[in-house]
């Protein structure tokens, strides 16, 4: 089975402080994807990595910024936590690029919470 | 134009009956793929059912089955027999194969509650 793992499923950040947001995937996925989740808005895209230090920005970038080191691991970055960013974050990973049938698998979440 | 619509903000069934989760969808391209996830109150995203834009038959996969009518560009979830667990979020999602993002698209979501 597919392991997607969070460091934190729920974080408390004071506004302006940096934050970092961790996703791991044991599957040697090449894809990993970083979602916010807000009620009434469903899932939005923040940024998507296909390979290793390899990134592209989604729906909503701004205010964000990822890291891809190594192939198992994808950080996103807050650089200046703002309330507008307190959401529920979700990441997934894929195995193929540009394929149609093929799922994402997703990590449990992380509750994040700015002051 | 949104990708994927969920025009349910929430919905209600009572616990044996059947249900139907709607989902339309916008793309031009000839080759996607719709997905069904559920989202129990603890947050995971659980995978339930695919169809393929070129598939014949309608998805089943358990209770679930995925009610595909491609000229109307609907694929609504049906699940019979509700239990409580199915108590969730459900979202709908499409995958487009020409879009060089490799990304989904996800609708708002439907909040179905299964009463006793």
């Amino acid at each position: 089975d597919v392991k997607v793992t969070q460091s934190s499923r729920y974080l408390v950040k004071r506004t302006g402080e940096k934050v970092f947001l961790e996703c791991v995937q044991d599957m040697d996925h090449e894809n990993m994807f970083w979602y916010r989740q807000d009620p009434g808005l469903g899932l939005r895209l923040i940024y998507f990595s296909y390979d290793v230090k390899m990134k592209e920005k989604g729906d909503i970038p701004e205010g964000y910024s990822v890291s891809r080191e190594k192939k198992e691991r994808f950080s996103l970055i807050l650089e200046s936590a703002s309330t507008n960013q307190t959401s529920m974050y979700l990441c997934a990973s894929s195995l193929f690029y540009r394929v149609v049938w093929e799922t994402q698998y997703f990590g449990p979440g992380t509750r994040l919470l700015v002051l | 134009a949104q990708k994927i619509t969920q025009t349910q903000p929430g919905m209600f069934v009572q616990e044996k009956e059947a249900v139907t989760l709607d989902c339309t969808y916008d793309t031009s391209d000839p080759s996607y793929g719709l997905f069904w996830y559920k989202q129990p109150s603890s947050g995971e995203m659980i995978f339930l059912i695919y169809q393929g834009s070129y598939d014949q038959q309608n998805a089943t996969e358990g209770r679930y089955s995925l009610n595909f009518q491609k000229a109307r560009k609907s694929a609504n979830l049906v699940i019979s027999a509700s239990q409580l667990g199915d108590s969730a979020m459900y979202f709908c999602a499409m995958r487009e194969l020409s879009h060089t993002g490799n990304q989904f698209y996800f609708g708002t979501g439907t909040s179905l509650t299964v009463i006793p």
